[in-house]
């Protein structure tokens, strides 16, 4: 129940193209979706965070969609640019708590 | 802001000798966070301090493992003896808002031998 099923792996995209990465959760008690950003060498930065109040949360190119009865969110990227490359993690917790589940990361790879 | 300040950046010790990774949270953050990150695992969250005090250490993987947080500006993990599996990226962050976004360290890359 408090595993966060994150997919795919690892996704090669062309520039200009839209990324998704889907994550799935069991534990109807999360409340914070947190999107974390990874280059190499560096550590994770928050890039986007959603709340199951809402349906939909945009920031520029990055867009959460959150499916409450299906306990799904999903990252899109929109016009993918090569300088999106890096892992992307999804992450969620509950409410009163600082601890985050993550996912264990999608590697992707925007082709110029 | 400096953001979250770890040291060392990397660090390679022999099996069985003692390694103390050491962290300072952005000012002001009343919440730290020790993760380690491995290709196997993914990241892992070992402890995590609020306004100082150890909250959950249910993530330490063992006796060896041990961390600190004397005060709000400092925090130390430390292993003891090291072991060639405690190899990983050890990760800290800190966090002001409940439920909120963390602000992660560079991290630092531990390579036991």
């Amino acid at each position: 129940q408090q595993q966060v099923k994150q997919s795919p792996q690892s996704l090669i995209v062309q520039k200009g193209g839209i990324s998704i990465i889907n994550c799935a959760y069991e534990n109807t008690a999360f409340d914070y979706f947190p999107w974390y950003q990874q280059f190499p060498g560096k550590g994770p930065a928050l890039l986007i965070a959603i709340r199951p109040d809402v349906s939909e949360k945009k920031e520029g190119r990055f867009t959460i969609s959150f499916n409450k009865s299906a306990k799904q969110f999903s990252l899109h990227i929109m016009d993918s640019q090569p300088g999106d490359s890096a892992t992307y993690f999804c992450a969620a917790s509950k409410g009163g708590t600082y601890k985050y589940i993550f996912g264990t990361g999608t590697r992707l790879k925007v082709l110029a | 802001d400096a953001g979250v300040i770890q040291s060392p950046r990397h660090e390679v010790t022999e099996m069985g000798q003692e390694v103390t990774l050491r962290c300072k949270p952005i000012s002001g953050h009343n919440s730290l966070f020790w993760y380690r990150q491995t290709m196997m695992r993914g990241l892992e969250l070992l402890i995590y301090f609020n306004n100082n005090v150890p909250i959950d250490d249910s993530g330490m993987p063992e006796d060896r493992f041990s961390a600190k947080m004397p005060n709000a500006s400092f925090s130390t993990l430390k292993i003891q003896p090291s072991e060639p599996r405690d190899s990983a990226v050890y990760f800290c962050a800190s966090s002001l808002i409940q439920g909120g976004g963390y602000t992660f360290g560079s991290g630092t890359r531990l390579t036991v031998v």
